[in-house]
């Protein structure tokens, strides 16, 4: 069975330019999160479905960042325009009912430069 | 500019003795607690769970222990290998079915041969 799956695994773009991440959760999940990861430091939640409904967006910088899951299924999540600041990991994960047994796919490194 | 990543902790073991990590976690509340790993270029891969009514629970080469009376969480791995070089995080949430998991700061662990 694959795994949650993200592309690209890489990206580099110049400050203010737009950039869009896509991940394919595991089959049959209906929960998908997209997580922050600065380096050195620990994921950190930006927003949360079940099925296509984000339930929680708390933490997404909404002026910036927007993300959509129109079927229930795969997710991209977009930041426009990019910041140094946003230069991270950005992780995918998805589960069948709780956050503690998801499965993170292996994330997007964006530079920002 | 300065890497967060260099004030990441770090533990450096030779191979076959035994690791400890450690993890201090603030909500008293929380009920579930999880240990993962997470190698270079990849997602927090799940390692080992315990719940707020235990105090120890050991799986293959890995034990965790809870003392919930200082809040502090430790990881052990018996007979360290090459491929437990990684970094490990604490994640911590308020049930097992909880929607909300929030990572602690990871320990770098490196094997030396």
């Amino acid at each position: 069975e694959a795994g949650v799956v993200q592309s690209p695994r890489y990206k580099i773009i110049e400050k203010k330019q737009p950039v869009a991440f896509w991940c394919n959760p595991i089959s049959g999940h209906n929960t998908l999160y997209w997580y922050l990861q600065n380096l050195g430091q620990g994921p950190e939640l930006l927003i949360r479905y079940e099925n296509e409904e984000a339930v929680d967006d708390s933490q997404l910088p909404k002026d910036r960042f927007s993300a959509e899951r129109l079927k229930g299924v795969d997710s991209t999540l977009k930041i426009q325009p990019a910041e140094l600041g946003d230069s991270a990991v950005y992780l995918c994960a998805s589960s069948q009912k709780a956050a503690a047994e998801a499965f993170f796919g292996q994330g997007t490194r964006l530079t920002v430069v | 500019g300065e890497s967060v990543g260099l004030h990441l902790p770090t533990l450096s073991v030779q191979e076959g003795d035994n690791s400890i990590i450690n993890c201090a976690y603030s909500n008293s509340a929380s009920d579930y607690f999880i240990w993962y790993k997470q190698e270079s270029g990849k997602g927090p891969q799940f390692i080992i769970d315990i719940r707020s009514n235990m105090d120890k629970r050991q799986g293959q080469r890995v034990t965790v222990l809870l003392n919930k009376t200082v809040k502090h969480l430790s990881l052990q791995i018996a007979a360290t290998q090459p491929g437990d070089s990684a970094v490990y995080f604490c994640a911590e949430t308020p049930s097992t079915g909880a929607n909300n998991l929030f990572f602690g700061t990871g320990t770098r662990l490196t094997v030396i041969p």
